[in-house]
């Protein structure tokens, strides 16, 4: 199946800085998303993304489809931007499942 | 407007009970999914819905589990004889088709399912 391989898996910041989180796959995908996950474990939508380059405020992320990355970029970092930051695609199975395959998520902690 | 909601959202059990967890989608969305993940991991695929038919299952979903979703709407995942391996967050989410192409997942707050 697809691979999917996110680095760091920790990151520790300073409270302002800025930082970079990447995702590779291993094979062409129909769509990747990122998501923030909280303490709580709710998974919260960051960017649909399957290429290009959008913002959202101090997010923004840009994925190069053919070459099979993608880039997550958090900028003058917040105490409450901590949590796990995962990336997902979605393969086409040939059964028409749209499945997601998470990485296994980067680890960031925001210190003030 | 409100997201994809789970009920319960913790549920300690002893092994050998069952258990049955539900998910309620965003009204118009026409797919849902079970996904299962596990501490230090990302979620892993179980099973889809589309509408009332169930389309496709993971290796991972052993006999002892079982999906419905009557109706199309919302989805109950039941694990019978549970096992302390069954221990983890089960994780729904919802999206809507159309035309052939994936949309975005949205997902629920979990279930954290403890097997003692």
């Amino acid at each position: 199946g697809i691979q999917v391989e996110q680095s760091p898996p920790d990151l520790i910041l300073q409270e302002g800085a800025n930082s970079t989180l990447r995702c590779n796959f291993s094979d062409s995908v129909n769509n990747l998303q990122w998501f923030h996950q909280n303490p709580w474990g709710q998974l919260i939508n960051l960017f649909y993304i399957p290429s290009g380059t959008k913002q959202n405020g101090r997010l923004s992320a840009t994925t190069v489809a053919t070459e099979r990355y993608s880039l997550l970029y958090i900028s003058s970092s917040q105490t409450t931007d901590s949590g796990v930051y995962f990336c997902a695609v979605d393969l086409y199975s040939g059964a028409g499942s749209y499945q997601l395959t998470f990485g296994k998520g980067t680890k960031l902690s925001v210190i003030p | 407007d409100t997201g994809v909601s789970q009920d319960p959202r913790h549920k300690i059990t002893k092994r050998g009970q069952n258990v049955t967890f539900r998910c309620d989608p965003i009204s118009e969305h026409n797919r849902l999914y079970w996904y299962r993940q596990t501490l230090g991991q990302g979620p892993e695929f179980l099973t889809y819905f589309q509408n009332e038919a169930q389309l496709e299952k993971s290796r991972l979903l052993s006999d002892r589990f079982s999906a419905e979703r009557p109706k199309g709407s919302f989805s109950t995942l039941e694990i019978q004889r549970t096992e302390q391996g069954d221990s983890a967050m089960y994780l729904c989410a919802s999206s809507l088709i159309s035309g052939g192409y994936g949309h975005e997942q949205f997902f629920g707050p979990g279930t954290r399912l403890t097997v003692l």
